[in-house]
């Protein structure tokens, strides 16, 4: 049978076009949340972060969004290149003096040219 | 050039035997993290250190061992006692800040055979 977490949810898009990634995060109390990229056998690269005092947030062709309400958050990517191609980490901190970082399972980016 | 760096990149034991896990930054930040990595997943946190000298657990701790006696160095051993220890292994550090954007190395992809 099938074994639970080995596939990643995935996205293909074609050179050019514009990619949005999305992530459901936990915890309500949560006040700060970072994108990150991660290649194939690599650390996690910092893309974007963003505060729970705002709801949108751009970067050098990334904007995150942020929808409180329904604890939702996303990551999209204007013209996106093959060198976008890789697997994308939403993460959240609740804040306080947690100094934790809950990340989610990840979005598997396929940018074909 | 400031970075954090882990080593070695790849690593092979076998069933039964400690291995000692090595992570280093010289960004001169307070916190520092270890991460576990499956594939198709997501991170998880296995300890953390806010300052020299003291660490917590993480999520999932057991069968793993940390020292912090240098704001350079976290160590990560891995015992005999963890029983699923093949896996990819991230070190990162952060200003401490509630976990601000913290930095990830590289990684060590541990193998035991």
């Amino acid at each position: 049978g099938e074994s639970v977490g080995l596939h990643l949810p995935t996205l293909s898009v074609q050179e050019g076009d514009n990619s949005i990634i999305n992530c459901a995060y936990s915890n309500s109390a949560s006040d700060y949340f970072i994108w990150y990229k991660q290649e194939s056998g690599k650390g996690p690269q910092f893309i974007i972060d963003i505060r729970s005092n705002m709801d949108k947030r751009q970067g050098q062709r990334v904007t995150v969004l942020l929808n409180k309400t329904v604890k939702h958050l996303s990551l999209q990517i204007a013209a996106t290149q093959p060198g976008d191609s890789a697997v994308y980490f939403c993460a959240e901190n609740s804040g306080g003096s947690n100094y934790k970082l809950t990340f989610g399972k990840g979005t598997l980016l396929t940018v074909n040219p | 050039d400031g970075g954090i760096t882990q080593s070695p990149k790849y690593l092979f034991r076998k069933e039964g035997q400690n291995v000692t896990l090595s992570c280093e930054q010289n960004l001169n930040h307070d916190a520092m993290y270890w991460y576990r990595q499956d594939p198709g997943q997501g991170l998880r946190l296995i300890y953390y250190s806010q300052i020299v000298n003291d660490f917590q657990k993480g999520d999932i701790a057991e069968g793993y061992s940390v020292s912090r006696e240098k704001k350079e160095s976290f160590p990560l051993t891995v015992t005999s006692a963890q029983k699923n220890p093949t896996a990819f292994y991230l070190c990162a550090s952060g200003t401490g800040q509630g976990a601000r954007s913290p930095f990830f190395g590289q990684g060590t992809r541990l193998t035991v055979v």
